[in-house]
Formats: C-alpha cells, structure tokens, sequence
C-alpha cells in the first residue's frame, strides 16, 4: 500500500515570504496528489492537486510540482498572507486504492 | 445546499455511555469516510464505505462501528466510551472515479469522554 511521509512539521515564515512544504510517496503506481487546508477550527478543504501526467501546477500564489522518478512533490506557496496560517496535508493515491494522507504541515506567517 | 453534516459538533459524555454520531451528505457520493483527528493533527482512518452495505476498518485500531443502509448517511457508533475516545470526528465523502477523489470534509463532532 501507499505510505505519505510528509515534512516538515511545522514551518514559520514571514509574511511576504515563500513557504515550501514536501512529500515523498512510496507507491509508484501512485497518480493523484491533492493538497489539503485545515484552517483552525474549520474542515480540510481541496486547494490543488496535480496528476502524474502533468509536473506542475498553479493556481495564484500556490503551485504544485511533481517529481515521478524521485517520487516525490511539493506545495509552493508565494507572497504569503496571514490568512496561509493552517495546517496542510498531501496525499496520494492510485486508482485501485484509498487515498493516503501525509501526517499534515503546520504553516506559521508571521507578521 | 449540498453539503455534508455532522451532529451532534459537541458532546459530553461519561464513560461507558453508548453514543452514535451522526453524518449525512447531500451530494450523492457513494464513498463516505470516518477519521480521527486531534485538532490540527494527523488524521487517522478509522472507517469507510464505497457504497450501501459496504463498510471497511481503516488503518486506526478502533473500537467503533458504522453502518450504511442509505448512500446518504453514514452514522458511528461507540458501544462504551472510554477516556481514549476524546478527539474530533470528521466524516468524508468522495466523488470522481477512482483515483482521483476530491474529499469533501463535515464540520466534525468534538467529542469529550469523562
């Protein structure tokens, strides 16, 4: 089965600055890797994902790269605002098993 | 609206009591998950659904069950609570095939065992 490892734990940036956050999977059949933002006190919500056919992806200040061979992908996030305060999870999954969530990134921005 | 719920949000409860939380989606996804999460922290499977009258344990040891009679709900039930069961719930449904699901998350049920 699929295994997430996900780092690091907690990151603190200033505001303005950019803020990476990365996976590794161990699954190489693995093909869908959505990103996940758990506000405090709110649900996770879906922020981006990326397939495996594709090796970046963005959307405003956030995007998504994916190395296949490496087995690894990471969420960039730029010119952080103080509403990026979360926590973050990747995930992984392929198409005949259940979705697998890294242990989650907690995101400080600093004023 | 579509949208997924969850009741009760809070509960209070001691130890021994039987509980069952409640989770109801209104998008017609036929996957629906339960997890376990201390607030902002990992969060651990403990069970899931692909449809009516399909239920699976999760990775997380738990000494919970769930039922599917209807795609709709997907309701949890602790027999005997215990301390160790203090944590949040939140249920999970999932749409597009296999593979590539988009997990839509309820608001959670806080749940504190005396």
């Amino acid at each position: 089965g699929e295994n997430v490892e996900q780092h690091p734990s907690t990151l603190s940036v200033q505001e303005g600055d950019s803020a990476v956050i990365k996976c590794t999977y161990s699954d190489s059949a693995s093909n869908y890797f959505p990103w996940y933002k758990q506000e405090l006190g709110k649900r996770p919500q879906l922020i981006i994902d990326i397939r495996s056919n594709v090796g970046e992806k963005k959307d405003q200040r956030i995007a998504v790269t994916l190395n296949k061979t490496a087995k690894h992908f990471s969420l960039h996030i730029t010119e952080t605002q103080p509403e990026d305060s979360a926590v973050y999870f990747c995930a992984g999954q392929n198409r005949d098993d259940k979705i697998i969530f890294g242990k989650g990134t907690r995101l400080h921005i600093l004023p | 609206e579509a949208d997924i719920y969850q009741t009760p949000r809070y509960l209070v409860i001691g130890t021994g009591k039987k509980i069952t939380l409640e989770c109801s989606q209104t998008m017609g996804h036929d996957k629906m998950y339960w997890y376990q999460q201390d607030p902002g922290m990992e969060l651990h499977l403990i069970h899931y659904s692909y449809g009516v009258n399909s239920t699976e344990k999760g990775d997380l040891s738990s000494e919970s069950t769930v039922s599917r009679i209807r795609t709709e709900h997907f309701p949890l039930t602790l027999e005997s609570a215990r301390p160790s069961h203090t944590s949040q719930y939140l249920c999970a449904s999932s749409d597009r095939p296999p593979g590539e699901e988009t997990q839509y998350f309820g608001p959670g049920t806080r749940l504190l065992v005396l």
